[in-house]
C-alpha cells in the first residue's frame, strides 16, 4: 500500500530564516506530487505540482520554491520566510490521469513564522 | 476562475441526526468532485469521489450527490455519531483541484 510522509510535523521559524519541508511517498512509482497551503480562514491553496523528476509547475507567485530531486521526494523551500508564510502545509500525491486521479494527502506540517 | 463555496461554515447537531452539507461551484466544466474529511491539525482523508458523469456515490453512512449543471453537490450523513465531528471539505477538479473552505461539523453525544 502507498503511504506519504511529511516532516517536520511542526516548525517555528523567525522571519527571514530559510525553510525546507520534505515530503516522500512510498509504495508507488512516478506519482504526481502537490504542495498545498492552508492558511487560517482560507481554503487549501495549490502552490506547486510535479508530474516527474525536475518538473515543477508553480501556481502562485511567492517567495517559495519546490524541487523534486527524486521520483518520490518533493521539497518545499524558501530562502527568507515572511510572516504571511505561516500556515499548514500539505503534500499530496496522485497516480493515473484525469478524470480519476484521487489525491491522497500527507499529515501536514504546521509552520509558524514569528 | 473556479470558486467553491460551502454552506454552512459550521454545524452542530445531536447524535443520531441525519444531516446535509452543501457545496456549490461556479464553473460546471469539471472532471470530478471530491469530499474530504479533515480532523484538527491533521491531513485530509478522501471520503467520496464523484465523476462528472455520475450523479451520486455512497460509502457506508455517507452519500454524495452531484448536479453538475446547477453547480451543486451535497454530502448526506446518516445517523451521525460523535466520531463524525471534523471539517468536511469539498473540492472540484477542473484544470486543478479547487477547494472550498469547509464545513466544521460537531456531533454532540
Amino acid at each position: 500500500s502507498q503511504t506519504i510522509h511529511q516532516w517536520p510535523a511542526t516548525l517555528v521559524q523567525p522571519v527571514g530564516s530559510p525553510l525546507s519541508l520534505e515530503c516522500t511517498v512510498e509504495g508507488t512509482s512516478n506519482p504526481n506530487l502537490y504542495w498545498y497551503r492552508q492558511a487560517a480562514g482560507r481554503g487549501l491553496q495549490l502552490l506547486f505540482y510535479s508530474v516527474g523528476i525536475g518538473q515543477i509547475s508553480s501556481e502562485v507567485p511567492q517567495n517559495l520554491s519546490a524541487s523534486r530531486p527524486q521520483d518520490r521526494q518533493f521539497i518545499l523551500s524558501s530562502k527568507k520566510l515572511l510572516l504571511s508564510d505561516s500556515g499548514f502545509y500539505l503534500c499530496a500525491w496522485s497516480f493515473g490521469g484525469l478524470p480519476t486521479d484521487t489525491q491522497y494527502f500527507g499529515p501536514g506540517t504546521r509552520l509558524t513564522v514569528l | 476562475k473556479q470558486e467553491v463555496t460551502q454552506i454552512p461554515a459550521a454545524l452542530s447537531v445531536p447524535e443520531g441526526e441525519n444531516l446535509v452539507l452543501n457545496c456549490s461551484f461556479t464553473d460546471s466544466a469539471i472532471y470530478n468532485l471530491q469530499w474530504f474529511r479533515q480532523d484538527p491539525g491533521k491531513g485530509l482523508t478522501s471520503l467520496l469521489l464523484i465523476q462528472s458523469s455520475q450523479r451520486e456515490q455512497t460509502s457506508g453512512r455517507l452519500n454524495a450527490s452531484l448536479d453538475k449543471s446547477s453547480g451543486r453537490s451535497t454530502l448526506y450523513i446518516a445517523a451521525s455519531q460523535p466520531g463524525d465531528s471534523a471539517t468536511y471539505l469539498c473540492a472540484v477538479r477542473s484544470e486543478k483541484l479547487v477547494f472550498g473552505k469547509g464545513t466544521k461539523l460537531t456531533v454532540n453525544p
